[in-house]
């Protein structure tokens, strides 16, 4: 199975901030890694997909890169509706292996 | 649009069983997959499994064969999760997720789960 390790866990920033999350897979997964956002009470909504794609109506201070094992997340000027957890997923191999989750902050 | 609306919270016994509901609407429901994932409460999300609402194949993950079946019914575009054998720890949210292609798009609102003698 493939595990995926998320980084930080936690972190808090200003508005208007720009912060980057990590996401490291145990193998490469090519380029096959979403990331999701989940609010309190929520379900998780996809925000990127394909390493780099951003999903339909997400806006676009949300960015990802990274290819074979490492991905990142940006989120641009920091907005206080980020506040958030936010999650990886390798979509390569079952299972689907999600990351541990980073919980977002806006101060 | 696309949507998932899944069946109401449960409340079950140690031992007991669980079948959650899936409906879907907004698209062919025999065209994309469903995924089952649990949440534990103020935990990550971990993947239980997936199905072909089309031919009804499914894919489980390890920790829960066994014990999880994925059914579908595709004259209501529903599909069903049901878990045995129920402990404590399975108390959580599970949420049913379509699978368009390479990735999950839409999810449902999620079912509370709470597994309490």
């Amino acid at each position: 199975d493939i595990q995926m390790t998320q980084s930080p866990s936690s972190l808090s920033a200003p508005v208007g901030d720009r912060v980057t999350i990590t996401c490291r897979a145990s193998q490469s997964i090519s380029s096959l890694l979403n990331w999701y956002q989940q609010k309190p009470g929520k379900g998780p909504q996809l925000l990127i997909y394909a390493a780099s794609s951003l999903q339909s109506g997400v806006p676009s201070r949300f960015s990802g890169s990274g290819s074979g094992t490492d991905f990142t997340l940006t989120i641009n000027s920091l907005q206080p509706e980020d506040s958030a957890t936010y999650f990886c997923q390798q979509s390569y191999s079952t299972p689907y292996s999600f990351g541990q989750g980073t919980k977002l902050e806006i101060k | 649009q696309v949507q998932l609306v899944q069946s109401g919270a449960e409340v079950k016994k140690p031992g007991a069983s669980v079948k959650v509901s899936c409906k879907s609407s907004g698209y062919p429901f025999t065209r994309y997959g469903i995924n089952w994932v649990r949440q534990a409460t103020g935990q990550g999300l971990e993947w239980m499994g997936w199905m072909n609402p089309k031919s009804g194949d499914t894919g489980y993950a390890q920790q829960f064969q066994g014990r999880v079946s994925m059914t579908r019914n595709t004259s209501i575009s529903t599909a069903y999760m049901e878990l045995s054998s129920l402990t404590s720890e399975d108390t959580a949210v599970f949420y049913c997720v379509r699978q368009y292609g390479d990735y999950a798009d839409y999810w449902g609102q999620g079912t509370l789960v709470t597994v309490s003698s």
